[in-house]
């Protein structure tokens, strides 16, 4: 059973602070990693992607992955009230993409 | 140039009824995801279309069926709707997906309620 494992939070962070995300994933074979973000009552929106060991920074975001340990994270910099979502991490295997059930951000004003 | 469009929006059937759902993929996308989304959950995989046949399949029973037009869009039909089946339904439609970025491109999905 290939599983994609997130804190299910919520987590606050102050506002200006940076917001750390994690997710865990069960199968070695995993191709490639993705960050989505979804606002209430919306459908996800791609963030990052991510398929090679170490850090990717696209802006306020930096996506890190760890294949050894089965890990992958994203950081958010500068975090904005707007950044208050839940955000989902999903995992390829075998042509088809697995969502983990998502971590609820609250950014504090 | 248009994204992923679902139709209906929203919908309401009762137990035991057939529903349709119905998915026209981004231009340039040729393979087709469909998603279930419970409340509080992430989006748990239904099937995927490519060229016109399933390719993958998550853990949904045969009630849950599908099909894909030489055009590419898609439909998701659901025979005998039990309460449980009450759920956003997300189409997804992405390149296909033969290279590590094959990202998913999400329409606003379906809000299907069974009474």
């Amino acid at each position: 059973q290939k599983e994609v494992e997130q804190n299910s939070g919520p987590l606050s962070v102050p506002e200006g602070a940076i917001a750390s995300l994690n997710c865990t994933y069960s199968d070695r074979g995993s191709q490639s990693f993705f960050w989505y973000r979804q606002y209430s009552g919306k459908s996800p929106e791609l963030i990052m992607f991510i398929y090679s060991n170490g850090d990717k920074e696209d802006g306020r975001f930096t996506a890190q992955l760890n294949k050894a340990s089965q890990y992958v994270s994203l950081l958010i910099r500068d975090s904005q009230p707007s950044d208050s979502a839940t955000y989902l991490c999903a995992v390829r295997w075998d042509d088809k993409i697995i969502f983990g059930k998502g971590t609820r951000l609250h950014i504090l004003p | 140039d248009a994204g992923v469009t679902q139709s209906p929006t929203h919908l309401i059937k009762t137990r035991g009824q057939q529903v349709t759902l119905r998915c026209s993929p981004k231009s340039g996308h040729d393979t087709v995801s469909w998603y279930q989304q419970a409340l509080g959950q992430g989006p748990q995989f239904i099937f995927q279309y490519y060229e016109e046949e399933e390719r993958q399949r998550g853990n949904f029973p045969d009630r849950f069926s599908g099909h894909q037009f030489p055009n590419y869009s898609s439909e998701l039909n659901v025979n005998a709707l039990l309460l449980g089946d009450s759920a956003l339904y997300l189409c997804a439609s992405s390149p296909s997906l033969k290279g590590y970025y094959s990202p998913l491109h999400f329409g606003n999905g379906t809000r299907l309620t069974v009474t």
